[in-house]
């Protein structure tokens, strides 16, 4: 029972373009959801992050936003980079779960 | 200086073996886990530790124990390795008594039984 969902396993954005990641979860007692990003044969790196209490979190040419009601989150990179070229993995958790759930990712390439 | 370090980064092994992976950390965090991915590249929680204290077993079969000597480090032991225990295992650490706050992880050891 998959509760966070990337359902795009890749994307293609031209250099200089904007980035749209998107992510879907089902569990209503998730409060706080994270982005993460990861390249081949490393570990996956904390990039942004957004609480419940937010619908938008920004950090240079990375925005998060976050629909509650539609139990929907995305990750905007603006201007993208050929060094953003990565899978992103979509994460949640809530206060007393004590973990984070992963989704399946989504494998970004930057094509210039 | 890494935050979370795991070894070995690569281990290739016979099915039937028993083999370890150690994880450390120097971030101070109260809590490390144990994630795993498989060949479809999801990110599985397999085990929590806080405080050398056991909270989360994802129904990881019990040919794997976690073991945390102390705060800083969580090792894990997998007993008659299997072909399909192959994966790549990631450790990683948060601190859970702070709220909102993200997990840091290793590099991940790649683990081919073959």
């Amino acid at each position: 029972d998959q509760q966070v969902k990337q359902n795009s396993p890749s994307l293609s954005v031209q250099e200089g373009r904007i980035s749209i990641l998107n992510c879907d979860y089902t569990n209503s007692m998730f409060d706080y959801f994270l982005w993460y990003k990861k390249y081949p044969a490393e570990g996956p790196t904390f990039l942004i992050s957004i609480s419940s209490i937010k619908d938008k979190n920004e950090d240079g040419r990375f925005t998060v936003f976050l629909n509650k009601s539609a139990k929907h989150l995305s990750l905007h990179i603006v201007p993208s980079q050929p060094g953003d070229s990565a899978v992103y993995f979509c994460a949640a958790s809530y206060d007393s779960a004590s973990k984070i759930i992963f989704g399946s990712g989504t494998r970004l390439s930057i094509r210039p | 200086d890494t935050a979370v370090s795991q070894t070995p980064k690569y281990l290739v092994t016979q099915m039937g073996n028993d083999k370890s992976i150690k994880c450390e950390q120097n971030l101070g965090h109260d809590t490390m886990y144990w994630y795993k991915q498989d060949s479809k590249k999801f990110l599985k929680i397999m085990f929590s530790y806080n405080n050398k204290e056991l909270i989360i077993n994802e129904t990881v079969p019990n040919r794997f124990s976690p073991k945390s000597p102390d705060k800083a480090h969580l090792n894990l032991h997998i007993n008659s390795l299997e072909l399909g225990d192959s994966a790549v295992y990631f450790c990683a650490s948060s601190q859970v008594r702070r709220r909102y706050t993200e997990a840091f992880f290793g590099q991940g050891t790649r683990l081919t039984v073959v």
